[in-house]
């Protein structure tokens, strides 16, 4: 069965600090994808990244960056010089290579304070 | 491209009317699209999984004569709430894919609330 997890319920932080969302996955596919959702307080669902199982490399993009560490099975989020229009429930979610249903973890709700 | 449509975006219906949220993918086929549910401060939950032309499939727990699916065309879903109560009030979110093994696209998300 696949899993997602996030720890993290809740953070807050003041704006320009850094942070670090975990994610934390079990699988038994060899073949599979991660990726991470932002949802802003509207609801709608926006898509940040997608990284196969085979992609080790980590990603930046602006000031998101992605750490994959198949070794801990973890697939974390930092975000650099947080911004207020960052704050939204972070999802981290888990999709096996062989078909397109998508396990959610619990989300981590960031909060960024003037 | 990849956008996928919702309607309404928010409904208020009576306790034991019934509701049709249509989710509809804008400017590709979708042969799978996804209904899930998301209550307040909660993850998204896989409701059922549909397919053009067949049978959705539904994940357990989730009670198919109350939640009806049909997903009639490549492009349209529908979900049906019937003989809606208070505890169905919640964030009913559709996703699309072109196929089984493709990515899914996300709609945004319709507000129920049953009083």
């Amino acid at each position: 069965a696949q899993k997602v997890t996030q720890a993290q319920t809740e953070i807050s932080v003041v704006e320009k600090e850094d942070v670090t969302l975990d994610c934390v996955y079990e699988t038994r596919d060899t073949t599979y994808y991660l990726f991470w959702y932002k949802q802003p307080p509207s609801g709608e669902l926006v898509f940040l990244i997608r990284r196969n199982s085979f992609d080790e490399q980590n990603e930046i993009s602006g000031r998101y960056s992605w750490n994959f560490q198949k070794s801990t099975s973890s697939f974390n989020f930092t975000i650099t010089a947080s911004q207020v229009v960052d704050s939204a429930v972070y999802f981290c979610a888990l999709r096996d290579g062989t078909a397109s249903k998508l396990t959610f973890g619990t989300g981590t709700r960031l909060q960024v304070t003037l | 491209g990849a956008v996928v449509s919702q309607h309404p975006s928010r409904v208020i219906c009576k306790s034991g009317t019934s509701v049709k949220i249509e989710c509809r993918s804008l400017d590709f086929q979708a042969t799978t699209m996804f209904w899930y549910r998301q209550f307040p401060k909660k993850s998204l939950m896989l409701m059922a999984t549909s397919n053009e032309g067949s049978k959705a499939t539904y994940e357990q727990g989730v009670e198919k004569d109350k939640f009806l699916i049909n997903h009639a065309s490549l492009t349209l879903s529908t979900l049906t709430v019937t003989s809606a109560h208070p505890e169905d009030s919640s964030f009913y979110i559709c996703s699309a894919a072109a196929g089984r093994n493709y990515e899914q696209y996300f709609g945004p998300g319709t507000r129920l609330t049953v009083t």
